[in-house]
């Protein structure tokens, strides 16, 4: 696609519900990134994948937290037993690995609210 | 280790000039980084500066890198309301590395 698709925008859930956040990279693009952001604070890395592999992924913050890539394309990001302090805006990044044009593009976040 | 730090927030007044600072502690990283997210949005990317230059200049944008004392800087000429936004610095040690983002500066312009 033209950019980063995200999905759901917006999604509210129960606490203790289990929730998948999708995220469409740019075609061709081979790494992908999820960040959290949290209301007022800055970006937190959660995980990077390089193709289908994820190098890094120190930021999850718990167990409870997982994520895949397939095809070297589509990610979801699950979170289960979803807690209030999941609420955040969850974004997704892509960039190409080689060449001189390493710039990171953003999707438009899901912005998950736990009630 | 990577770890990306900036203050919280600048307020200008229109017309000024703007300076956002930013250290960083991965002295390898090759790539730097200057994203905005307006209220509501997602980030763009501004500007970027590879390591091996000191300056990069884009129309109202100028960033300067200090590689001994690892501090980014983004001065914003003319500043303008539309410029209001949260402003992050980001790094990124190669192409294959992870990207690591600041904690954001606020930038409020005033008339």
């Amino acid at each position: 696609g033209a950019g980063v698709s995200q999905s759901p925008s917006n999604k509210v859930t129960e606490k203790g519900k289990d929730v998948e956040l999708r995220c469409d990279p740019i075609s061709g693009h081979t790494a992908l990134y999820w960040y959290r952001q949290s209301l007022g604070q800055g970006l937190e890395f959660l995980i990077y994948f390089q193709g289908n592999s994820a190098p890094d992924k120190s930021g999850l913050p718990s167990d409870r937290f997982s994520a895949e890539r397939t095809g070297g394309s589509v990610s979801t990001l699950t979170i289960q037993r979803t807690q209030q302090e999941d609420s955040a805006v969850y974004l997704c990044a892509s960039t190409p690995v080689v060449g001189r044009n390493t710039e990171a593009f953003f999707g438009q976040g899901t912005r998950l609210t736990v009630v | 280790g990577e770890d990306v730090e900036q203050s919280l927030f600048l307020s200008v007044r229109e017309g000024d000039s703007s300076v956002i600072n930013c250290t960083y502690t991965d002295s390898s990283s090759t790539y730097l980084y200057w994203y905005k997210q307006e209220p509501g949005a997602g980030l763009q990317l501004l500007t970027y500066i590879f390591s091996n230059m000191d300056m990069k200049q884009d129309q109202r944008l100028t960033v300067l890198l200090n590689k001994k004392d690892k501090h980014l800087s983004l001065r914003i000429a003319d500043t303008q309301t539309g410029d209001s936004a949260i402003y992050f610095c980001a790094e990124r040690p190669g192409a294959n590395s992870k990207l690591t983002f600041g904690k954001g500066i606020t930038l409020s312009v005033r008339p």
